[in-house]
Formats: structure tokens, C-alpha cells, sequence
């Protein structure tokens, strides 16, 4: 199995800070990375797939990058709807592994 | 709109068998551009793949649970089923259904999760 580990595993932010999120394969897995935004009693969101692919009806402020092992997760502006969990899934192949997670909490 | 919704039992009895389905509606589970898939999350812990399956019936297990678990279509009515037998509080979940890219991997949308406890 593909291990997917993301760092950090919480972070506190103020609205309007920059935010990053890092995730890496324990193998490469070319651009097959994708992240999700998971709030409370909520499922989970795709935000970004094939690694810096903007989902439709997302923001922006989000983008993803990186290629092989290494990804990011950038929210350029924060802002108070994105405090959140959000997680990394590679897609290279199965089984599916997802990273376990990052709490943007508030400051 | 694409829309998922997973229903069952939301008690089973430890070592009987969990069984829910994923009934989709917007789309249909015949496509051959989806799969169709199952993932769970512990309470306060992260997500877990359990599973896929293709409009062709064809399926793809996690390791770790692929002994006890079972995931099939039915496609006369838009649904998909998964049953996990031997059940323990270690399968103590929310459970979601998804529609994954089959080109590309993405899951997109998911169900709203459904909560099974396993309790006697």
C-alpha cells in the first residue's frame, strides 16, 4: 500500500493568513494526488484533483501543486468558512490511501 | 444533480453482517466513466478506503478488509451495496458511498454518511 502522510497534522490561522499543507507518498505517484475539506458532520469535498486541478465551484484561494511524492495544499487568503480538516488521497492505485488529515483550526 | 444516499441498520450486532446500499440519483451506476465506491471514518479519526466497484461488476478491495467484505451493483435501480460480515467495534463507523473518476480517481460528490455502531 501507498502511505500517505501529511504534515502539519493541525495548525492554528488567523482570517486572511496564507496557509500550506504538505503531503507525501511513501512512493511515486505522478499527479495522482487529490485533496478534500472535511467540516464537522459533514462528508468530505474535493477541492483539488490531479494535484493542482481546481474543482468546479471551488474557490481560488485554494490551489494544489506537486508532482511524484511530494504535494502542497495552499489557501492563499484564509477565510472563515475554510477552517476545516482536509485530507490528501492518492489515486495511483488501489487501495486508495488517504493522508490523516490536517485541522486548520482558528487562532 | 448528482446525489448519493446510503441506507441501513444503524446497530449490528457484533460478529453479524453490516449490509448498506448507496441508491444514486443524477447519474447512473452503468456509466462507464465511474466507479462506485465505499470509504468509512471512526469517530474523531480519519477516512478508510474499503472499496470499488464497476458497472461490470468488477470490484477492488482494501487488504486489510478484503476477507470480510463484499460490494456489488445493481443496476435496474441505481444502487450499489456493501456487506462486511464479522462485524466488531473496531467497525464502528460513519460510512460513506462516493462516485470515483475512473479516468482520473477523484471522488465527487459522497453520500451524507450513514453511522453504524456495533453493539450488542
Amino acid at each position: 500500500d501507498i502511505q500517505m502522510t501529511q504534515s502539519p497534522s493541525s495548525l492554528s490561522a488567523s482570517v486572511g493568513d496564507r496557509v500550506t499543507i504538505t503531503c507525501r507518498a511513501s512512493q511515486s505517484i505522478s499527479n495522482s494526488l487529490n485533496w478534500y475539506q472535511q467540516k464537522p458532520g459533514k462528508a468530505p469535498n474535493l477541492l483539488i484533483f490531479s494535484s493542482s486541478s481546481l474543482q468546479s465551484g471551488v474557490p481560488s484561494r485554494f490551489s494544489g501543486s506537486g508532482s511524484g511524492t511530494d504535494f502542497t495544499l495552499t489557501i492563499s487568503y484564509l477565510q472563515p468558512e475554510d477552517f476545516a480538516t482536509y485530507y490528501c488521497q492518492q489515486s495511483y492505485n488501489t487501495p486508495r490511501t488517504f493522508g490523516q488529515g490536517t485541522k486548520v483550526e482558528i487562532k | 444533480q448528482v446525489q448519493l444516499q446510503e441506507s441501513g441498520p444503524g446497530l449490528v450486532k457484533p460478529s453479524e453482517t453490516l449490509s448498506l446500499t448507496c441508491t444514486v440519483s443524477g447519474d447512473s451506476v452503468s456509466s462507464g466513466n465511474y466507479y462506485w465506491s465505499w470509504i468509512r471514518q471512526p469517530a474523531g479519526k480519519g477516512l478508510e478506503w474499503i472499496g470499488r466497484v464497476y458497472t461490470t461488476g468488477f470490484t477492488n478491495f482494501s487488504p486489510s478488509l478484503k476477507s470480510r467484505v463484499t460490494i456489488s451493483i445493481d443496476t435496474s435501480k441505481n444502487q450499489f451495496s456493501l456487506k462486511l460480515t464479522s462485524v466488531t467495534a473496531a467497525d464502528t463507523a460513519v460510512y460513506y458511498c462516493a462516485r470515483v473518476s475512473a479516468a482520473v480517481g477523484w471522488s465527487d460528490p459522497w453520500g451524507q454518511g450513514t453511522l453504524v455502531t456495533v453493539s450488542s
